[in-house]
């Protein structure tokens, strides 16, 4: 099976701008959640889709939206922009009622 | 809420070398546990995992066992390698299976093995 990919792998934006991320799941995998990975907060949870509904939401501000699609594939998007907001965003999916998630390569996000 | 605390980082050692990676954890319930590996440019990897108490999850030379009354999974391998250099995250899920899940993670420790 292929795993989970991510696109697009590196981005730099300007502060201000939006964003969308796209991550494709584990074909069968109906479970998708979205991880931000930073060297000073290291990796936080910041919402989680199964069957096109987010079940579970992180403490990050509403600039943080995502979406699921009925094939499962997931997007997320950030508006306005920060600094701050740039990380590493990892993306998961796993098959429900199982506790194991499998992480595709990430997207880099620079903010200038 | 829930957190997991491991071992601050970074750990040297030389190849063939003992290793161990400690993990607590703090949670409500009964979390499964989990140790990721991260290669550098890479996302994470499932190392190895554990569901309930006592259970040894064992991978690529890897052990860690579920210890609840120390609520403890801490990582071993007997005889590191130069390829096992990479950084290293505990992570348990809370909430009932298929309900309110999602991983939280320890801070991540940095394994460098030299020849």
């Amino acid at each position: 099976k292929a795993g989970v990919t991510q696109t697009p792998r590196y981005l730099i934006k300007t502060r201000g701008q939006q964003v969308t991320l796209s991550c494709s799941p584990i074909s069968g995998h109906r479970s998708v959640s979205w991880y931000q990975q930073t060297p000073g907060q290291g990796l936080q949870f910041l919402f989680e889709y199964f069957s096109e509904t987010q079940r579970n939401k992180g403490n990050f501000p509403g600039r943080f939206s995502g979406r699921q699609f009925s094939n499962s594939r997931s997007e997320m998007n950030v508006s306005t922009l920060e600094l701050g907001d740039s990380a590493l965003y990892l993306c998961a999916s796993s098959l429900d009622q199982e506790a194991e998630q499998y992480f595709g390569p990430g997207t880099r996000l620079t903010v200038t | 809420g829930d957190s997991v605390t491991q071992m601050e980082g970074p750990v040297t050692l030389s190849e063939e070398a003992f290793l161990t990676i400690n993990c607590t954890y703090t949670a409500t319930g009964y979390p499964s546990l989990f140790w990721y590996v991260q290669y550098p440019g890479e996302g994470l990897q499932l190392l190895l995992k554990a569901t309930k108490a006592d259970d040894k999850g064992s991978n690529k030379g890897f052990e860690a066992t579920y210890r609840k009354e120390t609520t403890s999974f801490h990582l071993e391998k007997g005889s590191v390698q130069v390829s096992d250099s990479a950084v290293y995250f505990c992570a348990l899920s809370d909430g009932p299976r298929g309900s309110n899940y999602k991983l939280t993670f320890g801070k991540g420790t940095l394994l460098t093995v030299n020849p």
